[in-house]
């Protein structure tokens, strides 16, 4: 089925310890974004790529890097994880940004302890 | 830059209707709203774009003031599936690459 594909599902790190998630659409978008969610605090934008071969901050880009792949594939990486870094990770994709609805993955939840 | 939403939660019977009122104080290019059950991903319902226009999902619908920077969700003869958290989305009028923020969501539980 065509969708955001992202891995892994689940990931419990120890502080200090660097990984990247991996996200990967099927729809021919050309937006893709990473957003983090949190109890109480709604869904809050780590990264963006407007198009390929674009990045650019969003709310929250602290502790992280991105790496817009290609067309289809947008990772996020964290260098050196923090336990603030524990979070649900969702990866989302749009036709372009702005008057688009969004499609999202399902999600990766990260323990950092 | 955050939207409001009010109310936070609400406890609907089935059949009753609701009111979602999302705001912001910056002018907006546009509304979106997503839903969200429990342990999945937010799944779209529906964009406005600025021009005050309404919309329609089945028994959902949406309208946006863009005068007042207001947009509200309206839920009709509620079902058990639309439980979950509804979060509104807005998009300011910046004429650049536009970036989506969420409001915190109001969390609707429908009960017989």
């Amino acid at each position: 089925n065509a969708g955001v594909t992202q891995t892994p599902k689940f990931q419990v790190l120890k502080t200090g310890q660097s990984m990247t998630l991996q996200c990967a659409q099927d729809m021919n978008h050309n937006s893709m974004y990473w957003y983090r969610q949190d109890p109480g605090m709604g869904l809050r934008l780590i990264y963006y790529s407007a198009s390929e071969g674009t990045t650019d901050k969003g709310e929250v880009p602290n502790g992280y890097n991105v790496s817009r792949l290609n067309k289809r594939e947008f990772s996020l990486r964290l260098e050196s994880a923090a336990p603030s870094q524990t979070s649900v990770y969702f990866c989302a994709s749009s036709e372009r940004t702005g008057g688009y609805g969004y499609t999202f993955g399902s999600g990766t939840r990260l323990t950092v302890v | 830059q955050q939207p409001v939403q009010s109310p936070q939660a609400v406890i609907l019977r089935e059949g009753e209707d609701a009111v979602i009122n999302c705001s912001s104080s910056k002018a907006l290019y546009s509304v979106h709203w997503y839903r969200q059950k429990h342990g999945e991903a937010p799944v779209f319902l529906m964009i406005l774009l600025k021009g005050g226009e309404q919309k329609g999902h089945e028994k959902i619908s949406a309208s946006f003031n863009e005068k007042k920077q207001q947009s509200s969700l309206y839920l009709t003869a509620s079902q058990l599936s639309y439980s979950g958290t509804y979060f509104c989305g807005t998009v300011l009028n910046t004429g650049t690459a536009s970036k989506l923020t969420f409001g915190t969501g109001t969390r609707l539980q429908v009960t017989l």
